[in-house]
């Protein structure tokens, strides 16, 4: 079966910028969230999305937006891109909108801001 | 404000020992709390979680303690094998909707 998967794996943009990263759940899964991975920090949370709907939201300025589709993939938009936004950003997927239950994490989208 | 913490970003043990990982928190409202393992270039994989309810849960040689008056837990894991080196972070669930994730810890296990 596959996992989460995510696109692109590496990208470079320059400040000021605006970049979309992609997530795919594992099948039956329908529920996404975003996280951002800090250099030597934990994983942060951005946005959680369960049935197309925004469930949660992080601490984060309106410069970052998320949807999610009817298969239950997702988006994250950053608008303005700053150089403090570079970062591993990582999509996890589970059955509901719960955090109890397991999420399963894709490998990240590596976005470095010039 | 960091709501969990690992205060140690590293640690080193020898194959067949015990490793000891230990996670702090400030919030009393967090009810769920998990243990993630993360190898280079993939996402953390999910490794035991514990209930607030309960002080002990175990899984094979993963025992994760939550101490609820400390506000403190620890993951065992026994014995310690090379496959373990990696970087492990503890996290706790807030309003069962997001994840709060400390700094992580980097165990390697020598031969």
């Amino acid at each position: 079966d596959a996992g989460v998967t995510q696109s692109p794996t590496h990208l470079i943009k320059t400040r000021g910028q605006q970049v979309t990263l992609r997530c795919s759940p594992i099948s039956g899964h329908k529920s996404v969230s975003w996280y951002q991975q800090v250099l030597g920090q934990g994983p942060q949370f951005i946005f959680q999305y369960y049935e197309k709907e925004e469930r949660g939201r992080g601490n984060f300025p309106d410069r970052f937006s998320a949807r999610q589709f009817p298969n239950y993939s997702s988006e994250l938009n950053v608008n303005a891109l700053l150089l403090g936004d570079s970062a591993l950003y990582l999509c996890a997927s589970s059955l509901s909108g719960s955090s109890y239950n397991e999420q399963f994490f894709g490998p990240g989208t590596r976005l470095t801001v010039l | 404000d960091q709501q969990v913490k690992q205060n140690s970003p590293s640690l080193s043990v020898q194959e067949g020992r015990i490793s000891i990982l230990n996670c702090d928190y400030t919030n009393s409202m967090f009810d769920y709390f998990l243990w993630y393992k993360k190898y280079p270039a993939e996402g953390p994989t999910f490794l035991i979680s514990i209930s607030s309810i309960k002080d002990k849960n175990e899984d094979g040689r993963f025992t994760v303690f939550l101490n609820k008056s400390a506000k403190h837990l620890s993951l065992h894991i026994v014995p310690s094998q090379p496959g373990d080196s990696a970087v492990y972070f503890c996290a706790a669930s807030e309003g069962a909707q997001k994840l709060v994730f400390g700094q992580g810890t980097r165990l390697t296990i020598n031969p």
